[in-house]
């Protein structure tokens, strides 16, 4: 089942912060955060395993509810850099083998 | 290697035509999976593979499309009788394991089916 990721899009200026939220339906594992930029492969950014983790890379974190089957991105003080398309990837137990990719949030940073 | 090599990059087929996409995972990485992305769009699951375990097929959209994954290394995609609807970028990933690490991801294999 694919995750629902949280907006579509959104555009920012510089400095300005972002949320993208995803959710599913059943039961996670985990989940997975990547960023593609137009062209290039998606780049893993962080996976996050319990409930209620977070975790943080430079200005960019990420939380974890296992209760509530959600995951949440949160971009701080954003970056020219930061621009591109953010997928959450989820594992459920049942199919903990793979992961799900939602359809994707196109963040665009204006200067 | 240093990451996860696929070729070709481009491939320009005909309609009908036999296509083998390639991947070289990083060296260690005993997970390797293949997606597909349409333009545009998310990253559609097609086929994961695991050390010796028999390899989930679950995500491949027809009987056209199968994989195979010599000596624990280098993967082969092989889609049949191409059709139009098959263009789109294959990406192949690998990791660590399969449950708690992330995925690098290779540059792909943009097919075009003409």
């Amino acid at each position: 089942q694919q995750p629902v990721q949280s907006p579509q899009a959104v555009i920012l200026r510089e400095g300005e912060d972002a949320v993208i939220n995803c959710s599913s339906s059943k039961a996670l594992y985990s989940v997975h955060w990547y960023r593609q930029k137009h062209g290039e492969a998606p780049v893993f950014l962080m996976i996050l395993l319990k409930g209620g983790e977070q975790k943080g890379h430079d200005k960019i974190s990420a939380s974890f509810n296992e209760k509530k089957q959600q995951s949440s991105l949160y971009l701080t003080a954003s970056q020219l850099s930061y621009s591109g398309t953010y997928f959450c990837g989820t594992r459920g137990y049942s199919s903990a083998s793979k992961i799900i990719f939602g359809s994707g949030t196109r963040l665009s940073i204006r200067p | 290697g240093a990451g996860v090599s696929q070729s070709p990059s481009n491939k320009v087929t005909e309609k009908g035509k036999d296509v083998e996409l390639r991947c070289d995972p990083i060296s260690g990485h005993t997970a390797l999976y293949w997606y597909r992305q349409s333009l545009g769009q998310g990253l559609e699951f097609l086929i994961y593979f695991q050390g010796n375990s028999a390899p989930d097929k679950s995500g491949l959209p027809s009987d056209r499309f199968s994989a195979e994954r010599t000596g624990g290394s280098v993967s082969t995609l092989t889609i049949q009788r191409t059709q139009q609807e098959d263009s789109a970028v294959y990406l192949c990933a690998s990791s660590i394991t399969d449950m708690n690490y992330g995925y690098t991801f290779g540059s792909g294999t943009r097919l075009t089916v003409v």
